[in-house]
């Protein structure tokens, strides 16, 4: 099945410390996104990637970090820099069509504090 | 003010009745529109997709896009309790069509109940 795969479903960060959530598609898209979903809130853009070994900040990049190694991977890194992580993560893989790009999105990996 | 204001609900109907869900916004570039259904702890899916005023239809589903009153709409007819789940309108310009430069409104919650 053609997907995107995001692991692990549910993290823990304790104080201080980095986390990586990971994001695997096998769509063959090229571009590739991450999301931060909080409650009554619409999805708000991280970090986007257009290419491998390419990537842009989004509207709230501050206290993230992204790497695009593989056309596959576009892991995100939470860094102890953000202060206020806790929300649930999205990552997306787009396609053109009609001169539009429509997003793919994963399952989400929920994000809570210790 | 927000770019694209969304109901937040909750909405809670009965099996078989006519749902309305509504976004309006202020950008009057926004061309594209499109409408993703998000079940509990799940990433969003595309449901419907339109870049022109008038109706759409797709099965128990239909977008409706007014440009001069900046208003889509998204009718569910039927509704069933499957039909269960948050639902995220989001729009975008012609001057990128890219998935970076979506903009979600904040979802409606919506329940039918058996």
């Amino acid at each position: 099945d053609g997907g995107i795969t995001q692991s692990p479903k549910y993290l823990f960060r304790k104080e201080g410390q980095n986390v990586t959530l990971s994001c695997e598609q096998n769509l063959n898209h090229d571009a590739m996104y991450w999301y931060r979903q909080d409650p009554g809130q619409g999805l708000r853009l991280i970090y986007y990637s257009q290419i491998v070994n390419d990537f842009q900040k989004g509207d709230i990049a501050e206290g993230y970090s992204v790497s695009r190694e593989k056309k596959e991977s576009f892991p995100l890194t939470v860094t102890s820099a953000q202060k206020n992580p806790t929300a649930f993560y999205l990552c997306a893989s787009s396609i053109r069509t009609s001169g539009n790009e429509k997003l793919f999105f994963g399952s989400g990996t929920q994000l809570s504090v210790l | 003010q927000k770019e694209v204001e969304q109901d937040p609900g909750p909405l809670s109907v009965p099996e078989g009745a006519i749902v309305s869900l509504n976004c309006t916004y202020s950008n009057s570039a926004f061309q594209y529109f499109m409408w993703y259904r998000q079940y509990s702890r799940k990433g969003p899916e595309l449901l419907m997709y339109t870049y022109s005023s008038g109706n759409k239809e797709d099965g128990r589903f239909t977008a409706q896009v007014d440009k001069s009153s900046k208003y889509i709409s998204l009718f569910i007819r039927d509704s069933q309790p499957s039909d269960s789940a948050t639902y995220l309108c989001a729009m975008s310009s012609p001057s990128s069509g890219s998935a970076r430069q979506l903009t979600f409104g904040s979802g409606t919650q919506l329940t039918v109940l058996p």
